[in-house]
């Protein structure tokens, strides 16, 4: 199946520290999701992207669509410990219905 | 804010018993979803529902899984005969047009 690399597996920062996190693909998607999870929950909608290089904010979260539709980016601008939890990239391909494909996720955790 | 509600959030049973995890997805979405996690990986796609039909599965949905829309709310996953390695959490997700989904909180499922 077709897989999808996020990177870091981890991260352990400090409160106020601003975070990056990719996820990248040999294959095309032609949208990218990115969610949050928390222990014991369902998978949360962070920010969804449609189109190669659109730039969307969602408060402190930005993310972008990468121009080669290969890969994406989510950055947490000056992160607080409610940012804790695991976050995963998801892509859809055109000939894949609506059958999302998942990153391994990156766990992050903030020190106070 | 409408979500997608699970039940039950936890579910015990023997190897070889029948399990059937409830879902009630997001009132006007037409697209409906199971996905697993396995505990410490990440989330799987099972199954796409759309218009009475499933229209996409995964190589894990095989003979013993089966889905239905009994009515107008309710969507349903059934494992026939319950293996160990059907333990996991499952998610049950909806979504509209525009390719969002939204997930439940899950039903972790626990195979003796």
């Amino acid at each position: 199946g077709q897989q999808l690399n996020q990177s870091p597996q981890s991260m352990f920062i400090q409160e106020g520290e601003d975070v990056s996190m990719n996820c990248t693909s040999s294959s095309i998607f032609n949208t990218w999701l990115w969610y949050k999870q928390d222990p014991g929950e369902g998978p949360v909608l962070l920010i969804a992207l449609y189109k190669a290089g659109e730039l969307t904010s969602n408060g402190r979260l930005t993310a972008q669509f990468g121009i080669t539709r290969k890969d994406s980016f989510l950055n947490i601008s000056a992160s607080i410990p409610s940012d804790v939890g695991i976050y995963f990239c998801a892509g859809l391909r055109d000939n894949a219905g609506n059958m999302l494909t998942f990153g391994g996720g990156t766990r992050l955790m903030v020190k106070p | 804010e409408p979500e997608v509600t699970q039940t039950p959030s936890h579910q015990v049973t023997q190897m070889g018993q029948e399990v059937i995890l409830r879902c009630v997805p997001i009132s006007n979405h037409l697209y409906f979803y199971w996905y697993r996690q396995i505990l410490g990986q990440k989330v799987e796609f099972l199954v796409s529902f759309y218009n009475n039909e499933i229209s996409e599965k995964s190589e894990i949905f095989d003979d013993q899984f089966s889905v239905e829309r009994p009515d107008g709310s309710n969507f349903t996953l059934k494992i026939r005969s319950t293996k160990l390695e059907d333990s996991a959490m499952y998610f049950c997700a909806s979504s509209g047009i525009n390719e969002k989904l939204f997930f439940g909180s899950g039903t972790q499922l626990s195979v003796l």
